[in-house]
């Protein structure tokens, strides 16, 4: 079967440094992608990685590993309202997103 | 550019009616188009997918008869809601994507409430 997983929930201090696991089993591979998602709101893409290395994009960077079926979300420098659910979703060979159930980051003073 | 809206943003009904929830790509054409819900504290559920002009495909366990679905322009899809029930109150997000751009660009949600 197809599967994503990551943390339920992390927490980190205001200016640090987080990384957000994601691991995924799909039939086929055609990418994976990062939304953000804020409580009571839609998600929003973030970033979308295809080849293997670390694409990075201001505060936020992406990192895949096709081999190892795993990716990382960085999030530098954090600020308050970086708290939001992340969700991980891979592609797979039909072109269809295969969601994770999302990491919840608190982000704490 | 990429921008999906949805309307009603939030809607409350009473219990054995119907709903249509209304979702536009308003600067690109939208070859196919994604219906979610979302409980509280949990992750996005896909509902169906629809290709303008063609059926939608649903996922196992949505019943096609009470989530009506109909894409049809490259612009618009419309989900229905028939007779809905408590249980079925729920976030309700729509997404679009174009072509060979497999990103999906998602609406702001509408909030379902059945009383």
């Amino acid at each position: 079967g197809q599967n994503i997983d990551q943390p339920t929930e992390m927490t980190a201090t205001e200016g640090a440094i987080v990384q957000i696991n994601c691991t995924y089993q799909t039939s086929g591979f055609n990418g994976l992608f990062w939304y953000q998602q804020h409580a009571g709101e839609a998600p929003t893409f973030l970033s979308y990685n295809v080849l293997d290395g670390l694409e990075e994009k201001g505060r936020f960077s992406s990192f895949l590993s096709r081999s190892k079926g795993y990716s990382y979300l960085l999030l530098k420098e954090l600020q308050m309202k970086d708290s939001a659910s992340y969700l991980c979703a891979a592609l797979d060979s039909n072109y269809q997103l295969i969601w994770g159930a999302g990491t919840k980051l608190i982000i704490k003073p | 550019g990429a921008v999906v809206s949805q309307h009603p943003s939030w809607v409350i009904c009473k219990s054995g009616t119907s709903v249509k929830i209304e979702c536009r790509s308003l600067d690109f054409q939208a070859t196919t188009m994604f219906w979610y819900r979302q409980f509280p504290k949990q992750s996005l559920m896909l509902m169906a997918t629809s290709n303008e002009g063609s059926k939608a495909t649903y996922e196992q366990g949505v019943e096609k008869d009470k989530f009506l679905i109909n894409h049809a322009s490259l612009t618009l899809s419309t989900l229905t809601v028939t007779s809905a029930h408590p249980e079925d109150s729920s976030f309700y997000i729509c997404s679009a994507s174009a072509g060979d751009h497999y990103e999906q660009y998602f609406g702001p949600g509408t909030r379902l409430t059945v009383t």
